[in-house]
């Protein structure tokens, strides 16, 4: 079966540094996208890794390792706007979404 | 659990044709359900959410009659896109949310439904 593993909670102090991990088993891989979700808000789009390495783009950055199954979204100096849900999703070899249940993400001051 | 599908995953159609697309959650019931498009390597966008047996909320700029949403049971909704465009193509996505599971927050997204308007 195809999944997706990501851990469910995380807490982080404002200004530090924090990785979320993501790690997937799916048939076929196409890519991998983060979306940061605000409570009652749409998904907005971080990144879209389909090689690996590292893509920085501002505080966010993110990984992907191809071989490992395995990916990770970096958010450094932390806001309390950073506060949200983190969402791991992977394009399978159909080009669906499969999605992992997401990483709420606390901030505190 | 928490398992969302949707149904078809892909479908090609004639521009003037109408298609539906279905979300059911498997193993839970969908107190609400919402429908997104996604574009390219963007943020999804919200069409609009659906409660069961009450009619959607649509967002601004999405055309109800155009795309229409039934959430007639706990575990399906569906949206028909009528009259498709070649303008429709996109990628749509389904998600749904248990309020029974006292996540207020969490939505479960189904994998997506390709449409393509020839």
């Amino acid at each position: 079966g195809q999944n997706i593993d990501q851990p469910t909670e995380m807490t982080a102090t404002e200004g530090a540094i924090v990785q979320i991990n993501c790690t997937y088993q799916t048939s076929g891989f196409n890519g991998l996208f983060w979306y940061q979700q605000h409570a009652g808000e749409a998904p907005t789009f971080l990144s879209y890794n389909v090689l690996d390495g590292l893509e920085e783009k501002g505080r966010f950055s993110s990984f992907l390792s191809r071989s490992k199954g395995y990916s990770y979204l970096l958010l450094k100096e932390l806001q309390m706007k950073d506060s949200a849900s983190y969402l791991c999703a992977v394009v399978d070899s159909n080009y669906q979404l499969i999605w992992g249940a997401g990483t709420k993400l606390i901030i505190k001051p | 659990g928490a398992v969302v599908s949707q149904h078809p995953s892909w479908v090609i159609c004639k521009s003037g044709t109408s298609v539906k697309i279905e979300c059911r959650s498997l193993d839970f019931q969908a107190t609400t359900m919402f429908w997104y498009r996604q574009f390219p390597k963007q943020s999804l966008m919200l069409m609009a959410t659906s409660n069961e047996g009450s009619k959607a909320t649509y967002e601004q700029g999405v055309e109800k009659d155009k795309f229409l949403i039934n959430h007639a049971s706990l575990t399906l909704s569906t949206l028909t896109v009528t009259s498709a465009h070649p303008e429709d193509s996109s990628f749509y996505i389904c998600s749904a949310r248990d309020l029974l599971r006292g996540e207020t927050d969490t939505q479960y997204f189904g994998p997506g439904t390709r449409l393509t308007v020839l």
